[in-house]
């Protein structure tokens, strides 16, 4: 059974950096093909893919966020890291963790982070 | 990156009526072409995917079709369960996008 489930702080302050961790189970970052990636929603608005990475750490960002964006991966540890800098009240969303195979994809619960001061 | 486009906005139907849903990319995303429901407060599921093909444990009144630009959800008749919005996304490259979203409600 694959599960995954997002970590993280609710509510950061405009200019703070946003740290969030994606702990997964069910599958390995290890395995050829596999990904993990980040997607966001604000409240009412569409669905945003952030970030995305592979088991041989290939990595892709959303080019209008590309500049304060990092993805990281701890395969030891089953995680996915998502770091966002420079955060502004407008990344208001709740942030999902993702994991795209053939035919499927797997989702997080979802994360709501808040942004005001 | 491709935009995806999908109307109506809103449909409002009553529970067994037929829903059809449109998706237009921007250019051509060949068939890989996804179709999400969601409901509020929960994570998106998938219904659809490759235009065509029904994600494990979809039921069969769902169905998708189309290639290259044009797509369509169609929902057989409604049941009571089915009122939500529904999100297609392509991956034909990076970045993968999604459409805006359309809201199936009770007429």
């Amino acid at each position: 059974q694959i599960t995954l489930k997002e970590s993280g702080p609710t509510l950061v302050k405009p200019t703070q950096t946003l740290t969030l961790t994606c702990t997964f189970s069910g599958f390995s970052l290890s395995t050829s093909g596999v990904g993990v990636g980040w997607i966001r929603q604000p409240p009412g608005k569409a669905l945003e893919w952030l970030a995305l990475i592979f088991w041989d750490d290939d990595k892709r960002y959303s080019p209008s966020l590309k500049s304060r964006l990092t993805i990281t991966k701890d395969t030891s540890k089953n995680q996915v890291v998502l770091t966002m800098t420079n955060m502004d009240p407008v990344d208001t969303a709740t942030y999902y963790c993702a994991h795209p195979t053939y035919g499927d994809t797997h989702w997080g619960q979802g994360t709501l982070v808040t942004v005001s001061s | 990156e491709i935009v995806l486009t999908q109307s109506p906005a809103t449909l409002s139907l009553s529970p067994g009526e037929r829903a059809t849903l449109s998706c237009r990319a921007s250019q051509s995303v060949s068939s890989y072409l996804a179709w999400y429901q969601q409901k509020p407060g929960q994570a998106p599921r998938l219904l659809i995917y490759d235009a065509s093909n029904r994600a494990t444990g979809i039921p069969a009144r769902f169905s998708g079709s189309g290639s290259g630009t044009d797509f369509t959800l169609t929902i057989s008749s409604l049941e009571p369960e089915d009122f939500a919005v529904y999100h297609c996304q392509h991956r034909s490259n990076w970045p993968w996008t999604f459409g805006q979203g359309t809201k199936v409600e009770v007429k």
